[in-house]
């Protein structure tokens, strides 16, 4: 199947800083991908969609100034989670399909710890 | 209501029992289903489509009914490997976004 790689798979951060996070397509251009958080023992809650060349759509309650997203080309998007806080701290994935009606592929995820 | 319900366990099953999820969702205008299989702090990897007309792959059987709103996923001979969280998944509506349950963590005992 199709690679999804994403950078870092785990960072710890003090308060108050941003830590970028980078999903790649390694084989095929992705118009759209899709940013997750999960925190333990729940589920994959969706935060934004990315879309190559405008702004990323931000689901209900996710503030698009905190997390910044950048969709520069079609194998790149970043997230930014900006002036972290330890209630930032969790499991973030992103995924990517080449086009919206196939298979989404999903990035290694990231780990992120706030102290 | 959440989108998409499914009980979160835990299936504690001696290996080769057979074991059943269930899974409902709220919105009739969903298109595409899907099983995905987490292991722990790792990424959700697809487990298998599910089609009306329901599929099989190896010891794995998806239903999907749509009259119901309710989607099952059956596991023959249960391996140890199989231990994982099980995710119920659809796609479709006005969003074409992936909307996942909560997640049905399996446990096989040796």
């Amino acid at each position: 199947g199709a690679v999804v790689s994403q950078h870092p798979s785990w960072v710890i951060c003090k308060s108050g800083t941003s830590v970028k996070i980078e999903c790649r397509s390694l084989d095929f251009q992705a118009t759209t991908m899709f940013w997750y958080r999960q925190f333990p023992k729940q589920s994959l809650m969706l935060m934004a969609t990315s879309n190559e060349g405008s702004k990323a759509t931000y689901e209900q309650g996710v503030e698009k100034d905190k997390f910044l997203i950048n969709h520069a080309s079609l194998t790149l998007s970043t997230l930014t989670v900006t002036s972290a806080h330890p209630e930032d701290s969790s499991f973030y994935i992103c995924s990517a399909s080449r086009t919206a009606n196939t298979e989404a592929f999903f990035g290694q995820g990231t780990r992120l710890t706030v102290v | 209501r959440k989108e998409v319900e499914q009980d979160p366990g835990p299936f504690n099953v001696p290996e080769g029992a057979t074991v059943a999820f269930n899974c409902t969702y709220s919105n009739s205008a969903s298109q595409s289903f899907f099983w995905y299989r987490q292991d722990c702090r790792k990424e959700p990897k697809l487990l298998m489509s599910v089609y009306s007309s329901g599929n099989e792959d190896g010891r794995f059987t998806a239903q999907l009914n749509r009259a119901s709103q309710y989607i099952s996923l059956l596991i023959r001979d249960s391996k140890l490997s199989d231990s994982a969280t099980y995710l119920c998944v659809v796609k479709g509506g006005a969003t074409n976004k992936l909307i996942f349950g909560t997640g049905t963590l399996l446990a096989v005992q040796p």
